[in-house]
C-alpha cells in the first residue's frame, strides 16, 4: 500500500517571501500522479498542482512549482510571492495511474498548516 | 455547473441515532469516494464506488453503509451513530481514466455526535 508523508505539521512565512512544503511517499509503481491540495478556512479542497510521474519536468502553476524527485520518492511544494490568501491546510496526495477500483483513490498526508505573516 | 455537491453542511446527532448524507455531482464521473478527515490524520477513505450499483470498502468502513443507485448521487449512512464518528466528511468524484486525472471534492459535512 501507497503511503505518504508530510513531514511539517505546521509552517509559517512572510508575505512577499518564498516557502516549500515538504512531502515523501512511498510506493512500488512506477507510473502514478501526485497532487498538492489547499485546503482554507472554509474547508472546500482546491486543486492547486499536479505532477505525472511519467514526466519528468517539474509542474508549475502561476506562483506554485514543484521539485518531484523520483528516486527519492520526494515531491515537494514551492509557494513563491506568498500571499495572505495563501494561508491553509495544504495536503500532499498520491494516485495510481493504472488498475482500477481502489487503485485510483487518494492517499493522502496528514497536511502542512501554513500561516502567512503580513 | 455545480460540481459535487453535499448535503447538510452541519449536523449534531446523539449517540444511537441514524442519518443519511447525500452526494450529487453533475460531471458524469464514473468513480466517487467518502473520506473523514479528523484533525492530524488527514483524509481517510471509508467507502468508494466505481460505477452505479457497486461499492467497496476503503480503508475506515466500520459504522458506515454506502449506496449508489444513481451514476450522480453516492449516499453515506450511519446507522448507529457513536462519538467517534465525529468528524468532517468529504465526498468526492472522479473519471480517472480520462484528464484531467484529479478528484472533484464538496464542500464537506461536519457532523457532531454528542
Amino acid at each position: 500500500a501507497q503511503t505518504v508523508t508530510q513531514s511539517q505539521p505546521e509552517m509559517s512565512v512572510q508575505e512577499a517571501e518564498t516557502v516549500t512544503l515538504s512531502c515523501t511517499y512511498d510506493t512500488s509503481e512506477s507510473d502514478y500522479y501526485l497532487f498538492w491540495y489547499k485546503q482554507p478556512p472554509s474547508r472546500q479542497m482546491i486543486l492547486v498542482i499536479r505532477q505525472e510521474a511519467y514526466k519528468q519536468q517539474n509542474a508549475t502553476e502561476n506562483r506554485f512549482s514543484v521539485n518531484f524527485q523520483k528516486a527519492a520518492k520526494s515531491f515537494s511544494l514551492k509557494i513563491s510571492d506568498s500571499q495572505l490568501g495563501d494561508a491553509a491546510m495544504y495536503f500532499c496526495a498520491y494516485r495510481s495511474r493504472w488498475g482500477g477500483g481502489s487503485n485510483y483513490k487518494l492517499t493522502f498526508g496528514k497536511g502542512t498548516l501554513l500561516t502567512v505573516n503580513p | 455547473n455545480a460540481g459535487v455537491t453535499q448535503t447538510p453542511k452541519f449536523r449534531v446527532l446523539k449517540t444511537g441515532q441514524s442519518m443519511t448524507l447525500l452526494c450529487a455531482q453533475d460531471m458524469n464521473h464514473e468513480y466517487m469516494y467518502w473520506y473523514r478527515q479528523d484533525p492530524g490524520m488527514g483524509l481517510r477513505l471509508i467507502h468508494y464506488s466505481v460505477g452505479e450499483g457497486t461499492t467497496a470498502k476503503g480503508e475506515v468502513p466500520d459504522g458506515y453503509n454506502v449506496s449508489r443507485l444513481k451514476k450522480q448521487n453516492f449516499l453515506l449512512g450511519l446507522e448507529s451513530a457513536a462519538p467517534s464518528q465525529t468528524s468532517v466528511y468529504f465526498c468526492a468524484s472522479s473519471s480517472p481514466g480520462q484528464p484531467p486525472s484529479e478528484a472533484f471534492f464538496g464542500q464537506g459535512t461536519r457532523l457532531t455526535v454528542v
